[in-house]
C-alpha cells in the first residue's frame, strides 16, 4: 500500500469546521482513500473513504483532489468527542481481507 | 456494522506469568483477524494475522512462540503472551478481516475496544 503523509497535530475550536489534510502522491488507480480515527485509549473506527469523487457522510466529507494526490477529511461541526488522531490509509482494494497499515496520523485537538 | 469485543479490558501481571486476552465478532462470521499493538504515542503495529482453522501468519521481528494465537472459531480468537515482561506492557487491538455482507467484502475494518496489558 502506498504511504501517506499527515501533519502531526491540529487544533480546533469546538463547532467550526476542521480540515484534515493528507498527501499520497504515489498513490495509484486502485488504490481507496480511507480514513480511520482513534479516540483515547480505544480501537480505530471507521470514518469514511473514497476513490475519485467526493463524499459525504453522518460523520464527516472527504474531498478528494482531482489528481487524487491528496485529501482532506473535512468534520464540519468539530465536537469535543471528535478530539482522537485520525488516520489517512490507502487500500488496494474497496473491500479487502488485508490488515490496514497505519502511519502516525493526525492528532486532533478540540478547544472549547 | 460489526460489534467486536475484547476481554479483559485491562490487565496487570507479574513479569514471567502468561495473559491470554480474547477477540469475540459478536454478530460476523470472520475468517480472518488482526492482532495489532500499540505503545504510547505510538501507531498501531500488526502482530500478526489469525486465520480460522490454520496457523497464524505473524509478522517480521514478532516471536511467534511468545505470542501465541488461536482462532478456534469464526467467531472467537485469541492471544496468549506467554512468559509476559515489563516490555510487552502495550495497548493490544484486535479487528475483524473479511467482513461479508450481501455477499461482497464491506469497506470497513472492524476493531475491538482494545486491551490494556501491564506487566509488573
Amino acid at each position: 500500500d502506498a504511504k501517506t503523509t499527515q501533519p502531526n497535530s491540529m487544533e480546533s475550536n469546538e463547532e467550526e469546521p476542521v480540515h484534515l489534510p493528507c498527501n499520497h502522491s504515489t498513490i495509484s488507480g486502485t488504490d481507496y482513500i480511507h480514513w480511520y480515527r482513534q479516540l483515547p485509549s480505544q480501537g480505530p473506527e471507521y470514518v469514511i473513504h473514497g476513490l475519485t469523487s467526493n463524499v459525504n457522510n453522518r460523520m464527516a466529507s472527504l474531498a478528494i483532489a482531482e489528481d487524487r494526490k491528496s485529501s482532506t477529511l473535512i468534520l464540519h461541526r468539530a465536537t469535543l468527542r471528535d478530539a482522537a488522531v485520525y488516520y489517512c490509509i490507502l487500500r488496494v482494494t474497496r473491500g479487502s481481507q488485508g490488515n490496514l497499515i497505519f502511519g502516525k496520523g493526525t492528532k486532533l485537538s478540540v478547544k472549547p | 456494522g460489526a460489534v467486536v469485543s475484547q476481554h479483559p479490558s485491562w490487565v496487570i501481571c507479574k513479569s514471567g506469568t502468561s495473559v491470554k486476552i480474547e477477540c469475540r465478532s459478536l454478530d460476523f462470521q470472520a475468517t480472518t483477524m488482526f492482532w495489532y499493538r500499540q505503545f504510547p504515542k505510538q501507531s498501531l503495529m500488526l502482530m500478526a494475522t489469525s486465520n480460522e482453522g490454520s496457523k497464524a501468519t505473524y509478522e517480521q521481528g514478532v516471536e511467534k512462540d511468545k505470542f501465541l494465537i488461536n482462532h478456534a472459531s469464526l467467531t472467537l480468537s485469541t492471544l496468549t503472551v506467554t512468559s509476559a515482561h515489563p516490555e510487552d506492557s502495550s495497548f493490544y487491538i484486535c479487528s475483524l478481516g473479511g467482513v461479508t455482507s450481501g455477499g461482497s467484502l464491506t469497506y470497513e475494518q472492524y476493531f475491538g475496544p482494545g486491551t490494556r496489558l501491564t506487566v509488573t
